[in-house]
């Protein structure tokens, strides 16, 4: 079993729908990574958290909202998103200090825009 | 920003098989990741090993840092071995950039 929990694992939503993905470690990591991954492509970094504070942001659009409330809890805020946007999102974690030391990955969560 | 090429981009083998993929990069790194993804989008890390080498069951690495390449070797392949096997480097920027993966499938 995967120690990083993505939720849910299927999202369909609408252009103008507001949805969250919510993504859980308890390995005490404190680094903790968004990225996006197209069919057929590379994973791309979004966002990475490091003790719970945003350290990087890739450009990413406005429409993709970060949050990390606590060290082992990471969100994904969408709204007004395109059918572009439509993609494997997948939250990763490192162990403490370690921006981009050892990452672990969870399964995914795979969203569809109409 | 460093470059990271794969090779061989698709790779068909029969069950039992022996294979190696490789990873090169442009420039020098202080981190290398091996990961396999499998049919359903997760992404296993199966070595951290910015240099040296390591094994693990079936599966070993070796990163030569000074030529700037890594190897993952594969040996008695089995079929829940297919799927993509991704390198990613980070180096002096910090950013970790994924190779464009080796598509495995191993037939029965």
């Amino acid at each position: 079993d995967t120690e990083v929990t993505q939720t849910p694992k299927h999202l369909v939503m609408g252009m103008t729908n507001k949805k969250s993905l919510k993504c859980e470690q308890h390995m005490g990591h404190r680094a903790m990574y968004w990225y996006k991954q197209k069919a057929k492509k590379p994973p791309e970094l979004m966002f990475v958290y490091s003790y719970e504070k945003l350290s990087i942001n890739e450009s990413v659009p406005s429409r993709f909202s970060p949050e990390c409330p606590n060290s082992s809890l990471l969100n994904l805020h969408l709204h007004a998103l395109q059918p572009e946007d439509s993609a494997l999102y997948l939250c990763a974690s490192s162990r403490l200090g370690q921006v981009y030391g050892e990452l672990f990955f969870g399964e995914g969560s795979r969203l569809t825009v109409l | 920003g460093i470059q990271v090429e794969q090779s061989p981009p698709d790779l068909i083998l029969q069950e039992g098989a022996n294979s190696t993929l490789r990873c090169n990069f442009s420039d020098s790194v202080n981190n290398l990741q091996w990961f396999h993804q499998n049919p359903w989008g997760q992404l296993i890390n199966l070595f951290y090993i910015p240099s040296g080498t390591k094994q693990n069951g079936r599966l070993s690495a070796t990163t030569v840092a000074t030529e700037r390449y890594s190897l993952l070797y594969i040996s008695s392949s089995q079929t829940t071995d297919s799927g993509v096997y991704f390198c990613a480097v980070a180096g002096a920027t910090n950013k970790l950039i994924f190779g464009t993966g080796t598509l495995l499938a191993v037939q029965p």
